[in-house]
C-alpha cells in the first residue's frame, strides 16, 4: 500500500512568486487535511478537505493561500505572491471516515523562499 | 477550547532504561488521542492511539501509553528504550466537536544515549 504521497519535497521560490504542493493521499482515504510546521514549532491546522469540497479552512490565512481536491488527482495546496514568512514544512495527512481513525502523514514539502 | 501540552522540551535518557514522554490535554467530552513520531526530514508516524476502552494502550515499536483521566494526562512510556528511538514525539488531540482536526502539542525530543 503506498502511503500519502506529497510533492515536491523542497521547493525554492523567491519573493513574489506562486507555490503549488501537491498530496495524493492513501488508497481509500477520502479526507485530505493539511498542517504547516514552522521551525522550532509544532504542526498547525490548515484546512480540510473531502472531495470537491472545503469543509474546514478555519487555520487558512485569509489571504493568498488556498486549497482544492478536485474529484480527479491530487489535493493542491496554493500559495500566491509568497514572502519569506511562508517558509515551512507543509504536511498532509490523509484518513478514511471515522474521527477515531489515525490520520497517515506524507514526508511532507520543505517551501524556501530566497 | 482544545489543547495539548508537553512540558518537557527534551528528554534525555541511557538505552535501555525506561522512557516517558509527558502530554496533558484539554477537551470538551471525552478525548481522542494520538502519539506520533517524527524522524528527521519525513513525516509523522502514527504510534498509538487511545479512543475508549482500557486505559493502557499497546502501539508499534514497542510503545504504550497510558490515559489517566483524572490527570488529563496521557504520558507515552517505553520499558527499555534504544537509540533508535531518538526523535521528536508528538502528541495530539481530535477535534471530534468539530471537523476531526489534529491539535498538536509543541512536540518533545528525545534523546537515547549509548
Amino acid at each position: 500500500n503506498a502511503g500519502v504521497m506529497q510533492n515536491p519535497r523542497h521547493l525554492v521560490r523567491r519573493r513574489g512568486q506562486e507555490a503549488r504542493l501537491r498530496c495524493s493521499p492513501m488508497k481509500g482515504h477520502s479526507h485530505v487535511y493539511w498542517y504547516r510546521q514552522l521551525p522550532e514549532e509544532g504542526l498547525k491546522f490548515m484546512v480540510y478537505l473531502q472531495k470537491e469540497n472545503i469543509i474546514d479552512e478555519s487555520g487558512m490565512p485569509k489571504e493568498r493561500f488556498s486549497a482544492e481536491f478536485p474529484k480527479e488527482g491530487p489535493s493542491i495546496l496554493r500559495i500566491q505572491q509568497v514572502v519569506r514568512g511562508d517558509s515551512a514544512a507543509y504536511f498532509c495527512a490523509s484518513s478514511p471516515a471515522g474521527d477515531s481513525q489515525p490520520q497517515h502523514f506524507g514526508d511532507g514539502t520543505r517551501l524556501s523562499i530566497l | 477550547a482544545q489543547s495539548v501540552a508537553q512540558p518537557e522540551d527534551q528528554v534525555n535518557v541511557a538505552e535501555g532504561n525506561p522512557l516517558t514522554v509527558k502530554c496533558t490535554y484539554s477537551v470538551s467530552g471525552n478525548p481522542y488521542l494520538f502519539w506520533y513520531v517524527q524522524y528527521p526530514n519525513r513525516g509523522l508516524q502514527f504510534l498509538l492511539k487511545y479512543i475508549t476502552g482500557d486505559n493502557l494502550v499497546k502501539g508499534s515499536y514497542g510503545f504504550e501509553a497510558e490515559f489517566n483521566k483524572s490527570q488529563t494526562s496521557f504520558h507515552l512510556k517505553k520499558p527499555s528504550a534504544l537509540v533508535s528511538d531518538s526523535a521528536l514525539y508528538f502528541c495530539a488531540v481530535r477535534d471530534i466537536l468539530g471537523t476531526g482536526k489534529l491539535i498538536f502539542g509543541q512536540g518533545t525530543t528525545l534523546q537515547v544515549k549509548p
